[in-house]
């Protein structure tokens, strides 16, 4: 079974700072998609950046980039040049090659403080 | 830029009675999902539909739920009889490769009294 985790329920960061939000997953599968999504409050979650885990190289764009840790299982997102617009719920999702639901994290909270 | 809609953004109804949440996917995808999110919890895989059938679904998912396209661009999911435990948020998503990325629309929350 997958299991998508997310230490941090709730974190803040001032404006203009980096932050680095975390996630860890489990599984046994050796090909996978890993996922953020950002859901500001009200709005629907939209992908804030993907990576493909056959890929050594950490996804990036523009602020936002990822490292990717195969071996440990983890998957966090950092977030440089914080705005207010991210102040968002953010989660992390893994999808198996071999099927197509997204399993997601408990998700994070970030403000962004001016 | 195209949305997944949603309607209605909240629905309240009794305990035993039917519900149908409905979902406008993106016009040229043709994978859809299902998924729900309990306050508090964590997001929910239910059920994936593709050609016209489900193609993967999820413990949750059992004879009390059904999903449909009646036409050419809803895609419902139908609660039969509702329990207090159904209450939660319960998301519509869609794709044009199952494993592209998924746009979601705002949600539905169901409240069952």
């Amino acid at each position: 079974a997958q299991t998508v985790t997310q230490s941090q329920p709730e974190m803040s960061v001032q404006e203009a700072e980096t932050v680095t939000l975390s996630c860890t997953y489990d599984t046994s599968e050796n090909n996978y998609y890993l996922f953020w999504y950002k859901q500001p409050p009200s709005r629907q979650m939209i992908l804030v950046i993907r990576q493909e885990a056959y890929k050594q190289q950490n996804a990036t764009e523009n602020r936002f980039s990822v490292n990717f840790q195969k071996a440990a299982k983890s998957f966090s997102l950092k977030i440089s040049d914080s705005q207010l617009g991210d102040t968002a719920m953010y989660f992390c999702a893994f999808q198996p090659f071999t099927g197509n639901q997204f399993y997601f994290g408990t998700g994070t909270s970030l403000t962004v403080i001016p | 830029e195209p949305e997944v809609t949603q309607t209605p953004s909240h629905q309240v109804t009794q305990m035993g009675q039917e519900v149908i949440l409905r979902c406008v996917p993106i016009s040229n995808h043709l994978y859809f999902y299902w998924y729900r999110q309990i306050l508090g919890q964590k997001v929910e895989f239910l059920v994936s539909f593709y050609n016209n059938e489900i193609s993967e679904k999820s413990e949750i998912f059992d004879d009390q739920f059904s999903v449909e396209r009646p036409d050419g661009s809803n895609f419902t999911l139908k609660i039969r009889s509702t329990k207090l435990e159904d209450s939660a948020m319960y998301f519509c998503a869609s794709n044009s490769g199952s494993y592209n990325e998924q746009f979601f629309g705002p949600g539905t929350r169901l409240t069952v009294l």
